[in-house]
């Protein structure tokens, strides 16, 4: 079992739709958690943390359910510049190395 | 603010030929640093990460090797490249700082594309 598991996708949504993504992590040691956007052939940048009593930035919305180890991310209002890969990220102490564990990526394709 | 530089953005390489990929930090001191690579179409491996000049910690044991002979720099190297070394390599930061860092995101440089022939 990957340790940090995505559905890969795609999701083909039309622009101004509500769209969620889910992601499961395996280390129940997990600290903290985060979702990256990656556009095509370029490198993850921050989209934001997730707190464990979620949170949110302005059309973005995450969540953390720690009983049953997923985060999530919803999206509203779609636009077209969305379209990217969303990849989950989980950091867990135990291995006390601080390097974060990456989800292969949720492909996101916003359509006009 | 901090800034992350990452060199060459791409490299074609034949197989067996050395490498060297140079990354540094500027704006923050006694950065953790790391090393990954995307293979095409897959997740980001962790490679080598460092919390300080000299201390290299390896994650997957194969022909790369990682040095940081400076604070806020660290390179990524190999004496012979392999077909398999090809992918997308990324370096990346975050603030040093115990417990309290552990809320910090990690911040990544453009990347280096690279081929092997």
């Amino acid at each position: 079992r990957k340790e940090v598991e995505q559905d890969p996708g795609p999701f083909n949504v039309p622009e101004g739709a509500t769209v969620a993504f889910n992601c499961t992590y395996s280390n129940s040691a997990s600290q903290s958690f985060f979702w990256y956007r990656q556009d095509c052939r370029k490198e993850p940048k921050l989209l934001m943390s997730v707190y464990s009593s979620g949170n949110e930035d302005g059309r973005f919305t995450a969540q953390l359910n720690r009983a049953s180890q997923y985060i999530s991310l919803l999206i509203r209002d779609s636009k077209l510049s969305d379209s990217a890969t969303y990849l989950c990220v989980v950091r867990w102490m135990d291995t006390g190395r601080r390097a974060l564990t990456f989800g292969s990526g949720t492909r996101l394709q916003v359509q006009p | 603010s901090q800034t992350i530089h990452q060199w060459p953005a791409t490299l074609v390489q034949p197989v067996g030929s050395p490498l060297s990929l140079e990354c540094t930090v500027e704006g923050t001191s006694n950065p953790n640093l790391y090393w990954y690579r995307q293979a095409a179409g897959r997740g980001l491996q962790l490679l080598f990460y460092s919390v300080g000049i000299g201390q290299i910690s390896s994650e997957v044991p194969q022909n790369l090797s990682a040095s940081r002979p400076q604070d806020r720099q660290f390179i990524l190297s190999s004496k012979k490249l392999l077909l398999s070394d090809s992918g997308f390599y990324l370096c990346a930061w975050s603030p040093w700082g115990g417990q309290a860092y552990s809320n910090q995101p990690q911040h990544f440089g453009d990347g280096t594309r690279l081929s092997i022939l």
